[in-house]
């Protein structure tokens, strides 16, 4: 069973705190992707990586950073958290470029 | 994740009934599209793909429908039953090398009545 998880379900941060979303992928994909997700706004990719050590930013990346390290993790980097970035965030994986995603079960993420 | 319905339009059908979910795209040079539904609490999960030299594919109790003419899509879902309740997404992708783009529909809510 085929499967991409994320190190936390919940999490709850301070302002100004350095936050690290972690993402795993057992398919050995190539892409992976970052997105928030925020109600009436859908999925917005934040930044993706085609390979290790290579990522292109996407849609909303003001605020955030990636490291991927190796093929099958891929970490989101919020060096100083804002209450902004209270959302819900996907890390998504494909074989194929933006072809079909293999998504995790999100991170919901609070910034008091 | 539990709070992506809010805000969203609603298709409210009776179980045993076929749905139709619509998803008016931006861009007529987009390439590839992909349904994607997403239940309470998890992530969003493929449903069916087609490439825009199609008009039609069908998978299990799912067809996807694509009119270019009018940037149109649509995800059929027959015989409706309670585990379809979710939220539905379109995506549209643009393949152009180092330019390609996804762009996800803000996504319908489907709830399935007994």
């Amino acid at each position: 069973d085929v499967k991409v998880t994320q190190s936390s379900r919940y999490l709850v941060k301070r302002t100004g705190e350095k936050v690290f979303l972690e993402c795993v992928q057992d398919m050995d994909h190539e892409n992976m992707f970052w997105y928030r997700q925020d109600p009436g706004l859908g999925l917005r990719l934040i930044y993706f990586s085609y390979d290790v050590k290579m990522k292109e930013k996407g849609d909303i990346p003001e605020g955030y950073s990636v490291s991927r390290e190796k093929k099958e993790r891929f970490s989101l980097i919020l060096e100083s958290a804002s209450t902004n970035q209270t959302s819900m965030y996907l890390c998504a994986s494909s074989r194929v470029s933006y072809n079909e995603q293999f998504f995790g079960p999100g991170t919901r993420l609070t910034v008091l | 994740g539990e709070s992506v319905g809010l805000h969203l339009p609603t298709l409210s059908v009776q179980e045993g009934d076929n749905s139709i979910i619509n998803c008016a795209y931006s861009n007529s040079a987009s390439d590839y599209f992909i349904w994607y539904k997403q239940e309470s609490g998890k992530g969003p999960q493929f449903i069916i793909d087609i490439r825009s030299n199609m008009d039609k594919r069908q998978g299990q109790r799912v067809t996807v429908l694509l009119n270019k003419t009018v940037k149109h899509l649509s995800l059929q879902i027959a015989a409706t039953q309670p585990g379809d309740s979710a939220v539905y997404f379109c995506a549209e992708i643009l393949y152009t090398g180092a330019n390609s783009k996804l762009t996800f529909g803000k996504g319908i809510t489907l709830s399935v009545r007994p």
